[in-house]
């Protein structure tokens, strides 16, 4: 019964590489949400997903960051080109349906960009 | 536009007080209201929510928060709060449920 998986935990990046996060929804669960979470701020939403189609992502930076959620496999938010203000709490959620659904969060990726 | 603002960035209670956590929403729609908890280098993990059935609702650990439209409020309370309570707290809301919007967060510590 596993939950929400996010790898790596920690990311650490120099600048100009590129970041991959993984995300692997709950079992069962179609749709997936990542959002970021900066120091001493709430969760901002960046991208929401459902398998194979970006339903929203009027929260994604319009330069250098990309999601995808293919129809195996786990969920990818790509950061190219990485710049130290990319460093952050990276978190993903799931749920099971839409709508006022509960959305199950993971442990996040935290990324450090040097 | 929604927005959640959580009054307070820090709070704290001595063990066995009242814990009162604020959280104040701007919704054109009917909102549906969350929160939210977060311990130190982990994920958030659900309290309760509320989806405009029950205005007051109860949640785990002890706490729940009650609707009242009229103050647009949805503060999060438990009667006596223990060390374990110590963490992040978020309030969010959301209507379509494509986004949530996120409060800034109130950390909770609790004195001995």
């Amino acid at each position: 019964n596993a939950g929400v998986m996010q790898n790596p935990r920690h990311l650490v990046r120099r600048r100009g590489q590129e970041a991959r996060l993984r995300c692997s929804p709950m079992k069962g669960h179609s749709h997936v949400y990542w959002y970021r979470q900066l120091p001493e701020e709430g969760l901002k939403f960046m991208v929401y997903l459902q398998k194979e189609n970006i339903i929203d992502e009027s929260g994604m930076p319009k330069e250098r960051f990309s999601a995808e959620f293919p129809k195996e496999g786990p969920s990818i938010l790509r950061i190219q080109q990485v710049v130290r203000g990319d460093s952050a709490a990276y978190f993903c959620a799931s749920s099971l349906g839409h709508l006022q659904e509960t959305q199950y969060f993971g442990p996040g990726t935290r990324l450090l960009v040097l | 536009a929604q927005s959640v603002t959580q009054l307070g960035s820090h709070v704290s209670v001595s063990e066995g007080a009242l814990v009162l956590l604020r959280c104040n929403y701007s919704s054109s729609v009917p909102p549906y209201l969350f929160w939210y908890v977060q311990y130190p280098n982990q994920g958030l993990q659900l309290l309760l929510k509320y989806t405009s059935a029950a205005t007051l609702v109860k949640g785990i650990n002890g706490f729940e928060a009650e609707f009242k439209k009229s103050e647009t409020s949805f503060h999060l309370t438990k009667p006596s709060a223990h060390m374990s309570d110590a963490a992040e707290y978020f309030c969010a809301v959301t209507s379509t449920g494509n986004q949530f919007y996120f409060g800034t967060g109130t950390s909770l510590t609790v004195i001995p």
